[in-house]
């Protein structure tokens, strides 16, 4: 079965730097939801996208934008990189409905250096 | 605000042994579903069993089963027959039943370990 996909795997940048992460939903989840997870903690919400229109919005700082493309991908922008931006960062999807389940991607790795 | 607390930090198992894992969670909302999620030192995170607040029967998969109480706020996660693959960090979450589309909050997670 398809999965969430997410690219890069791994990226590294410097201070200052920006950098895009890229996720592609399973076919026919209308939603995407960000998570940031630090070394060692739990997965913080970011962001989420229903139908191309933010739907929530968590601890995502203002140096962070993100959206959701017709194709139903979404790409998170990250300006200003900061050493603390260092972190595994998922894509979600699930179809709309609370019954359905997040299904994960496996992760990019950003090292800010 | 709702928050999810597990209380084990780390917990050990020998192979082929019965270990629960606890998780607890605050909501004053009716309509929620929780979730218990592996994630393994690859990191991905896997989707172990679910159980939605309005069905009294707990939920089971295979050799993973919960115990949900819901007047007491309980979660907990019974992984029968332990075997090394299930050696990884499990998350306890919560997710409303209305509003928003629904985003996971997660406990501090749970580092089982299996002994051979």
């Amino acid at each position: 079965a398809a999965g969430v996909i997410q690219s890069p795997r791994h990226l590294i940048k410097e201070k200052r730097e920006t950098a895009t992460l890229k996720c592609y939903p399973i076919p026919r989840h209308d939603t995407v939801y960000w998570y940031q997870q630090g070394p060692g903690q739990d997965p913080q919400f970011l962001i989420s996208f229903y139908e191309k229109m933010q739907s929530d919005k968590g601890s995502i700082p203002d140096r962070f934008s993100a959206q959701q493309f017709s194709d139903y991908h979404s790409e998170l922008n990250m300006s200003s990189l900061e050493l603390g931006d260092s972190a595994l960062y998922f894509c979600a999807s699930s179809l709309a409905g609370h019954n359905s389940p997040l299904h994960f991607g496996n992760g990019t790795r950003l090292t800010v250096t | 605000a709702q928050t999810v607390t597990q209380s084990q930090p780390e917990m050990s198992v020998q192979e082929a042994e019965t270990v629960t894992l606890s998780c607890t969670y605050d909501t004053s909302e009716s309509d929620y579903y929780l979730f218990w999620y592996k994630q393994p030192p690859s990191r991905q995170m896997i989707l172990v069993i679910r159980q939605e607040a309005y069905k009294q029967q707990n939920a089971t998969e295979n050799r993973f089963s919960v115990n949900f109480q819901k007047a007491a706020k309980s979660f907990s996660l019974k992984i029968s027959d332990s075997q090394l693959g299930d050696a990884a960090m499990y998350f306890c979450a919560y997710r409303r039943g209305e509003g928003s589309q629904g985003n996971l909050i997660f406990g501090k997670g749970t580092k089982l370990s299996v002994k051979p």
